[in-house]
């Protein structure tokens, strides 16, 4: 079975940082391309980032460009977002998601950014 | 990077069928046939229901269609059923090699 399983949220203070973490099971995880999505308690999806199967091409939304970082250890079927910086208006659910074209999803972590 | 516009809402009673449009630019729907929808009940993990315009993944009901025409796509629920109730999210790959949503529409089953 395929499944995904996001840890690392939690809350911070603003400005301050938080690394999440996705493992992954039940595929090739080397073969995927690999996003986060966010998405506010009661508000719409919003897409974050992705990495390349090898993490050699990274792509980010503008409204964490330079301030987050996805990264991938295919050795350890997990992928990471290190996100600095952070606002009040990075409190969200964040996702992380098998492709935008094959799925699934996982459960969330939920992150709280707040003093 | 604006999202997509979605309606806000759509409604329909059983049985009968529903669309909902997904509307972007020449630089994001228009440009490829990278057009997904994910379908979200309230308090649970959104689910892909249609990949590459008009794919359907394997255990998803064909009462569910997906099609696209010029900037615009579009999501085809027949059959209309209660348990169809909840959120639907479209995507589309975009030029930038970044990908955007819509603000979502959410279903309601009379």
């Amino acid at each position: 079975e395929v499944q995904l399983v996001e840890s690392g949220g939690g809350l911070v203070q603003p400005g301050g940082s938080l690394r999440l973490s996705c493992a992954a099971s039940g595929f090739t995880f080397s073969n995927y391309w690999m996003h986060w999505v966010r998405q506010v308690p009661g508000k719409g999806l919003v897409w974050v980032s992705q990495s390349s199967t090898d993490g050699s091409v990274t792509t980010y939304a503008d409204s964490v460009k330079g301030r987050f970082t996805i990264s991938r250890d295919n050795a350890r079927d997990t992928v990471y977002l290190q996100m600095n910086s952070l606002t009040a208006e990075d409190t969200a659910v964040y996702y992380c998601t098998r492709g935008m074209r094959v799925g699934p999803w996982g459960q969330g972590t939920l992150v709280t950014v707040s003093s | 990077q604006s999202a997509l516009t979605q309606p806000a809402s759509v409604s329909g009673s059983p049985g009968q069928s529903i669309t909902i449009s997904c509307t972007g630019t020449s630089g994001d729907v228009g440009a490829y046939n990278y057009v997904s929808w994910y379908q979200q009940h309230p308090g649970k993990v959104p689910k892909l229901i249609i990949y590459d315009v008009s794919e359907r993944p394997s255990g998803i009901s064909n009462r569910f269609s997906g099609s696209k025409s010029g900037n615009t796509a579009s999501l085809t629920i027949s059959g209309l059923q209660a348990e169809d109730e909840g959120d639907y999210y479209c995507a589309s790959y975009r030029a930038s090699n970044t990908w955007v949503f819509g603000a979502g529409t959410k279903l309601t089953v009379l």
